[in-house]
């Protein structure tokens, strides 16, 4: 089955720091990643979609100057959170599809959980 | 946009009891409807879907059916087992294509379901 790989799976940093997390579709070519953020005992809320080789799309809400996403390749895609605090801490986790069929599922990375000190 | 709705947030059942999960959706242009287990730091996974030209969809014990004309759709998990024991997410395609020709999913907000022995 798909594979989607997102690492690293935890880290920890200090408030102002920049963090990189990345997303890689290992079987598969994903023209389109999409960044959940999860906070804890709440649903996954979508903030950007990534498509390879253009600019991201962003949700209402989610600053673009703060989480950076580049998708430089057909199977990598990158979120930086930039300036990190307290309040970024949260589960993030990305996401692609196998086909760019319109009802294909989503194949979920194992997620990076942020904690901001 | 599309909006989903999600109920009980919290269902407790004994094992071999069988278990429903609501969820309503907005948006009459959605038409892939996915359910995803997730369990405690976890990757979200998916454990059935189902989509709007078929109105049931069985799978082992996982059921899922979908009713188009009142936007609403349920999981049904019957003889629950303690390994059941998860969040569960719905979801529905927000009807609508990105610019690379995908569309993206709404999450509900989940229902924490607890299987005891």
């Amino acid at each position: 089955g798909a594979v989607v790989s997102q690492h690293p799976s935890w880290v920890i940093c200090k408030s102002g720091t920049s963090v990189k997390i990345e997303c890689r579709s290992l079987d598969f070519q994903a023209t389109t990643m999409f960044w959940y953020r999860q906070f804890p005992k709440q649903s996954l809320m979508l903030m950007a979609t990534s498509n390879e080789g253009s600019k991201a799309t962003y949700e209402q809400g989610v600053e673009k100057d703060k989480f950076l996403i580049n998708h430089a390749s057909l199977t990598l895609s990158t979120l930086t959170v930039t300036s990190a605090h307290p309040e970024d801490s949260s589960f993030y986790i990305c996401s692609a599809k196998v086909d760019r069929s319109r009802n294909s599922p989503l194949h979920f990375g194992n997620g990076t959980r942020l904690t901001v000190t | 946009g599309e909006n989903v709705e999600q109920h009980p947030s919290t269902l407790s059942v004994q094992e071999g009891d069988s278990a429903v999960i609501k969820c309503t959706y907005s948006d009459s242009a959605s038409n892939y409807f996915p359910w995803y287990k997730q369990e405690l730091g976890k990757r979200p996974q998916l454990i059935i879907d189902i989509r709007s030209n078929v109105g049931e969809k069985k799978d082992q014990r996982i059921a899922v059916t979908l009713n188009k004309t009142a936007k609403h759709f349920s999981l049904h998990i019957t003889e629950t087992q303690p390994e059941d024991s998860a969040v569960y997410f719905c979801a529905a395609s927000m009807g609508y294509e990105s610019h690379s020709g995908y569309s993206t999913l709404t999450f509900g907000k989940g229902t924490m379901l607890l299987v005891s022995p």
